[in-house]
């Protein structure tokens, strides 16, 4: 069975600050891993994924996040924090057993960067 | 909202009255799906289309059903509503099913 903890209800930045959003996972086989932000009263919206390649993802608004296999973990990161990036944050997975494109979402993690 | 459209945006209904979502696309994408939204859980994926008429359970599909009779909509329909299924509600679609899927703006149903 597929799994995602983000361990973090909530992660609160200083603007200018770099920002991490932990994300670690459990799949059979080899994982798809993605990261999606929700902004208040709109539908999630898709960041960045890895497949497969380099272990550092670049996505979109100056994000990437990390693959580490060993630590089962895709941290979203960001070096400087905008107050703008304020939002909700989803790290989802799928493992490449699974016969179908069904995604395992985490709880979320609230992210409030204050000026 | 990447040419997705959710109807209605809101709505308020009565225990046991029967209530459709409706989720349609303009991206020609094969594979739709309706999750749920609910604090603490993330998303939980009730039902998904894999193609017109083709359709299957997720993880929370007590109390649901779907159709697609096009490829462009996907319905959602709450047979006889309950307080529990008071959520919001995300359409999604993907082109290939190992890619990122693209989320709609979403439904608020609040049963009273």
């Amino acid at each position: 069975a597929q799994s995602v903890a983000q361990p973090e209800d909530q992660v609160n930045v200083a603007e200018g600050n770099p920002l991490t959003v932990k994300c670690t996972y459990s799949v059979s086989g080899n994982p798809y891993l993605f990261w999606y932000v929700q902004y208040p009263n709109r539908g999630l919206q898709f960041l960045l994924k890895y497949i497969t390649g380099d272990n550092l993802v670049k996505g979109s608004y100056g994000f990437e996040a990390e693959f580490n296999k060993s630590q089962t973990s895709f941290h979203l990161k960001k070096p400087s924090a905008l107050v703008s990036d304020s939002a909700l944050y989803f790290c989802a997975v799928r493992g490449t057993t699974d016969s179908w494109g069904k995604l395992q979402f985490g709880a979320g993690t609230q992210v409030v960067v204050t000026p | 909202d990447a040419g997705i459209t959710q109807s209605p945006r809101h709505k308020v209904t009565e225990t046991g009255t029967p209530v459709t979502l409706r989720c349609h696309q303009t991206e020609n994408h094969r594979y739709m799906y309706w999750y749920r939204q609910d604090p603490g859980h993330g998303l939980r994926l009730i039902h998904y289309s894999y193609g017109v008429k083709d359709t299957d359970k997720g993880e929370v599909s007590d109390g649901y059903s779907v159709s697609r009779s096009k490829t462009e909509d996907f319905l959602l329909t709450l047979e006889s509503a309950t307080s529990s299924q008071t959520s919001v509600y995300f359409c999604a679609i993907s082109e290939v099913i190992s890619y990122e899927q693209y989320f709609g703006p979403g439904t608020r149903l609040t049963v009273t």
